[in-house]
């Protein structure tokens, strides 16, 4: 099954504001949206913003998740060195009827 | 802060079985959809199965197809995966996962002879 597409790096500066971005289709990302993901280096995944774009308790406000279309973006305020992370989206497909994740953006902090 | 605490994970030879659980606080299990995903050392993300909140629909990605079966048990607030003739290939950190809520720390499976 076909899967989200993201770019596989983006940098951005300190205390600036990086977008990235996850394409899909109708039968996922076009459908209900997305899910967005932090993942640090030798660390379990954790949850930034669920489909309905909202964020679970604790997650800072500087996270902001939307939709338009088949594409689904996050947006990360005030860049903080602790940012570097992997970033992953995902969404339920379905004509795959499973969950479908991107290959993942590496955001580095300049 | 949601709490999800899987075990089972283990070495095991290719062909074997092993079992995974999981465990859920802080949030009322019974009412969310749960999956496993998994990742292979140095990979991305994979959905390996889903269940319904009362158990009556299960969904598996196609690799995983007859080997593994999914289940939960809402009085324990808990959720499992049996794996059954394993490969190789299924080598990876399992999650258990919602995907409204958040995600365990996860436990490692390595197939390996």
């Amino acid at each position: 099954q076909a899967g989200l597409t993201q770019p596989p790096s983006v940098s951005e500066d300190l205390r600036q504001t990086a977008t990235l971005i996850c394409t899909g289709n109708s039968n996922n990302v076009g459908d209900r949206g997305a899910v967005w993901l932090q993942q640090h280096q030798g660390h379990p995944p954790k949850l930034l913003s669920n489909r309905n774009n909202n964020r679970p308790s604790g997650i800072s406000e500087r996270f902001s998740a939307s939709r338009s279309g088949n594409t689904a973006s996050l947006t990360i305020t005030g860049l903080q060195p602790e940012d570097e992370a992997d970033y992953y989206c995902s969404a339920w497909d379905t004509s795959f009827t499973g969950w479908v994740f991107g290959g993942g953006t590496k955001l580095t902090v300049l | 802060e949601v709490q999800l605490v899987e075990s089972g994970g283990d070495v095991v030879q290719p062909g074997g079985s092993l079992r995974l659980s999981c465990v859920a606080s802080t949030f009322t299990f019974s009412n969310y959809w749960m999956n496993w995903v998994r990742q292979a050392p140095g990979k991305g993300l994979e959905w390996v199965a889903n269940i319904k909140r009362d158990g009556s629909e299960k969904y598996y990605v196609d690799s995983v197809k007859g080997r593994f079966t999914i289940s939960r048990d809402n009085a324990k607030n808990s959720l499992y995966l049996q794996m059954n003739s394993l490969r190789v290939e299924d080598t990876a950190v399992y999650y258990c996962v919602s995907f409204d809520v958040g995600w365990g720390q996860g436990t490692q499976v390595v197939v390996s002879s």
